[in-house]
């Protein structure tokens, strides 16, 4: 267990409003990614952080805005929430293995969101 | 641009093997591969790095062939458990934690 939550769960709204979805880990670790998953498509890179106020926009970053202001917090939010967005978001954080040494990717529960 | 993944599905039976493929258009430094079962979040099996050192999984085994971009991951004496979606991650030769993953392979295992 690497210690990533996702809020909310689970996320109904309609299109034109704003949406925000919180990851949030508790490892300290420095990299932070959010994905969408779409039948067809498999995970898709939306943006990724570095570091606290350090982003970068992945393949599907069109849409989205990211924040990160604290270590432990990576925001993804949806200005304006459109029908071709409704997915599943999985945030996910890069962390050393401890067996080995090696770098890994945790992925958190995800969060299904449907744009009505 | 997203890897591509062969086969997009496959069906064994217990005790079956299979190949799962991955190919990148772009040089990479490493190759990550994961599982993921139906409504749950992705789950790490193992890492390549460009240079051949592998680690991950102690019972699947994979490879990767820098000079082609391309990974194969290697399920032998397959189980029940094994079934679900394999995704590859790859990253670039620039290794800036920067993860782009392919389309996905369904396996599915039948007693």
């Amino acid at each position: 267990d690497a210690g990533i939550t996702q809020s909310p769960r689970h996320k109904v709204t309609e299109t034109g409003t704003p949406v925000t979805l919180r990851c949030h880990q508790t490892e300290n670790h420095r990299y932070m990614y959010w994905y969408r998953q779409d039948p067809g498509h498999g995970l898709r890179l939306i943006h990724y952080s570095y570091g606290v106020k350090d982003t970068d926009k992945g393949e599907v970053s069109d849409g989205y805005s990211v924040s990160r202001s604290k270590t432990e917090d990576f925001l993804l939010t949806l200005e304006s929430a459109t029908s071709s967005q409704t997915s599943v978001y999985f945030c996910a954080i890069t962390g050393t293995s401890g067996r080995a040494g090696y770098n890994e990717q945790f992925f958190g529960p995800g969060t299904r969101l449907t744009v009505l | 641009q997203q890897p591509v993944q062969s086969p997009q599905a496959v069906i064994l039976r217990e005790g079956e093997d299979a190949v799962i493929n991955c190919s990148s258009s772009k040089a990479l430094y490493s190759v990550h591969w994961y599982r993921q079962k139906h409504g749950e979040a992705p789950v790490f099996l193992m890492i390549l790095l460009k240079g051949g050192e592998q680690k991950g999984h102690d019972k699947i085994s994979a490879s990767f062939n820098e000079k082609k971009q391309q990974s194969s991951l290697y399920l032998t004496a397959s189980q029940l458990s094994y079934s679900g979606t394999y995704f590859c991650g790859t990253e670039g030769l620039s290794g800036t934690y920067k993860y782009i993953f392919g389309t996905g392979t369904r396996l599915k295992v039948l007693a």
